[in-house]
């Protein structure tokens, strides 16, 4: 079965923390997401990476930044986290339809 | 990519064929139209996918209008676990895919 796993379902940072994001996936997959989900927003394209080391900026890259050393591992950094980047994040892979994980509720308090 | 636009909510009986449309006007020739479900508190999921053909699947039916510009698709006997957010995007299928969601539309399946 396909899976793409997400380092932790549940997270609380304090305000001005760097946070680390972790999503890995076993589909041997070129392009891996990340999105942010709030109520009445659906979801939001922050970053994308179409191969290792290449990244793309999505709709609301900023206050994010990410890494993608080996082709399995995306991850998901906020430099300060801050109280508006509480929200509910979900990694993709994709080759064709795309995968999710279940996603990391972070809590920025 | 093209934008897709959904209706917000809609609503469908239990045991009713839930239809769910989706305009994608400015598609491309090359783009296919793909479909998933969110249900509460989960991931989304694939349901299915199409270029210009009808497609089916053990999920749902998909409906593509001959001009391509837009899609319906259809669950045939909706239970409540069909209840759920839908949303409709147009991708490419391999490649290089930036695949970006809308709001989608919410499905709320009626006893």
């Amino acid at each position: 079965d396909v899976k793409v796993t997400q380092s932790s379902r549940y997270l609380v940072k304090r305000t001005g923390e760097k946070v680390f994001l972790e999503c890995v996936q076993d589909m041997d997959h070129e392009n891996m997401f990340w999105y942010r989900q709030d109520p009445g927003l659906g979801l939001r394209l922050i970053y994308f990476s179409y191969d290792v080391k290449m990244k793309e900026k999505g709709d609301i890259p900023e206050g994010y930044s990410v890494s993608r050393e080996k082709k399995e591992r995306f991850s998901l950094i906020l430099e300060s986290a801050s109280t508006n980047q509480t929200s509910m994040y979900l990694c993709a892979s994709s080759l064709t339809e795309a995968f999710f994980g279940q996603g990391t509720r972070l809590t920025v308090v | 990519d093209a934008k897709t636009t959904q209706p917000p909510s809609m609503d469908c009986a239990e045991g009713r064929a839930a239809n769910l449309p989706c305009n994608h006007s400015t598609i491309s020739g090359n783009e296919y139209v793909y479909w998933y479900r969110q249900i509460h508190s989960q991931g989304p999921q694939y349901i299915i996918h199409g270029l210009k053909n009808n497609e089916t699947n053990e999920m749902a039916s998909l409906i593509i209008t001959e001009d391509r510009k837009s899609s319906t698709l259809i669950l045939p006997h909706a239970t409540l676990r069909d209840t759920a957010v839908y949303y409709c995007i147009a991708g490419y299928s391999g490649g290089y895919q930036k695949v970006t969601f809308g709001i989608g539309t919410k499905l709320q399946v009626i006893p």
